[in-house]
């Protein structure tokens, strides 16, 4: 079984939407990031979580420890959005930047 | 934000030849970066780390004679695959330590050995 675990593996909306994808761990973590990948390749750093809850503009995650689950949400979703959403951890214990990755969820959204 | 970047973006070569791949952070030093390679519709798989004026390290199953890692200066880590054979395709990305658990991450380099 994976340390991460993501859901939905894909997932389709339609412009507009309000988007919810989830990330299940199970090790000890200092920190949860979201990343973004687009078709192209590159990767952008969304968020990184210790505990709470952060919004930057139509994105919002949160992260319960006691639950070991973060979810990732995006409102008024727009096709722009259309990318890999990748969770990944630092565990604890090890190092602060090495991360272990989720396979990622495909989000399509169509206009 | 902090940027940094990956040359070249794509390569094509023959198998047996060795292929350089550089990565640097433009605005910021890292005395750490990262080298990953992702398969389609794989998660990224960390192959080494690159530290500054000291070897790198591999994870397991990567073979350091086969994807050399130097970390020249601050801003600069390079990735050579030597005698690159088909399988050695895939998609690689660096990423660049500025601070504690901030982590950038390159455009990445998709690799194809014919």
């Amino acid at each position: 079984k994976n340390e991460v675990e993501q859901s939905p593996q894909n997932l389709t909306a339609q412009e507009g939407e309000f988007i919810t994808i989830n990330c299940s761990y199970s090790v000890g973590i200092s920190a949860l990031h979201w990343l973004q990948q687009h078709p192209g390749g590159g990767i952008v750093s969304l968020f990184m979580l210790s505990s709470g809850k952060k919004k930057h503009g139509r994105l919002i995650a949160t992260i319960n420890i006691q639950e070991k689950h973060s979810s990732l949400h995006i409102t008024a979703s727009h096709p722009r959005d259309s990318a890999v959403y990748i969770c990944a951890v630092s565990k604890s214990g090890g190092s602060n930047y090495k991360l272990t990755f989720g396979k990622g969820t495909l989000l399509t959204v169509n206009p | 934000g902090a940027v940094v970047s990956q040359h070249p973006s794509r390569v094509i070569c023959k198998s047996g030849t060795s292929v350089k791949i550089e990565c640097r952070s433009l605005d910021f030093q890292a005395t750490t970066m990262f080298w990953y390679r992702q398969f389609p519709k794989q998660s990224l798989m960390l192959m080494a780390t690159s530290n500054e004026g000291s070897k790198a390290t591999y994870e397991q199953g990567v073979e350091k004679d086969k994807f050399l890692i130097n970390h020249a200066s601050l801003t600069l880590s390079t990735l050579t695959v030597t005698s690159a054979h088909p399988e050695d395709s895939s998609f690689y990305i660096c990423s660049a330590i500025r601070s504690a658990y901030e982590q950038y991450f390159g455009p990445g380099t998709r690799l194809t050995v014919t």
